[in-house]
């Protein structure tokens, strides 16, 4: 079955801090990899996506991810975060229809 | 343009009337999806339509919820009855041929059902 795994809930960073945000997925293909932002009271918007190729992907606003196969991971990295960025974090896995991780909220302290 | 529009942004019922959600696509897309997220279950799949058509509707949850595209520009979601059990916020999307998988998403419409 299709799924993606989100292990941390809830992030705290400092500003000007690297982050990482860990994404694992279960799917029976070649999988299709996204990682979406959420601003609170706002839809999703689309950082990043990983079809083929180059493993390590770059997306808007800085962020970056890097689909290890062997791991069945895809996770988004930041080198120096910032107080913006404070939102929610989903990845997501799929073809056409994408599922949804469930989440990972990253406050961030100045 | 003026992206996904979703309307209302905010619907409060009660328990046992019926509810439509609104929304727009972006124009030239042409697959539009329904999403619903809360709290327990994340972002839900519902259903999605192709060209108007409706392709997956394995998520909708049961016989009370049903959804409409009458054309490219227009979708309805319904619940009839509403439930408590379905407040929730139900987001829609759009999505072209060829990046069908970059969504772009509506602000959503919260629903309380008392």
């Amino acid at each position: 079955a299709q799924s993606v795994t989100q292990p941390d809930i809830h992030i705290t960073v400092s500003e000007g801090a690297s982050l990482e945000l860990r994404c694992n997925y279960s799917y029976g293909a070649t999988p299709y990899l996204f990682w979406y932002v959420q601003s609170p009271g706002q839809g999703l918007q689309l950082l990043l996506k990983y079809f083929s190729g180059d493993t390590l992907v770059q997306g808007i606003k800085g962020f970056e991810a890097e689909f290890k196969r062997s791991q069945s991971s895809f996770n988004l990295r930041k080198p120096s975060v910032h107080w913006s960025d404070a939102a929610e974090y989903f990845c997501a896995v799929g073809a056409g229809k994408l599922i949804f991780g469930t989440g990972t909220r990253l406050q961030v302290f100045p | 343009d003026a992206g996904v529009i979703q309307s209302p942004r905010h619907e409060v019922t009660e328990m046992g009337q019926e509810v439509t959600l609104r929304c727009k696509p972006i124009s030239g897309h042409d697959y539009l999806f329904w999403y619903r997220q809360t709290m327990m279950r994340g972002l839900e799949l519902l259903i999605y339509f192709n060209n108007n058509v409706p392709i997956d509707d394995s998520g909708m949850p049961e016989d009370r919820f049903s959804a409409k595209m009458p054309n490219a520009s227009f979708s309805t979601l319904k619940i009839q009855p509403s439930e408590p059990r379905d407040s929730a916020v139900y987001f829609c999307a759009s999505s072209s041929t060829g990046s069908r998988e970059k969504l772009f998403f509506g602000s959503g419409t919260q629903l309380s059902v008392l």
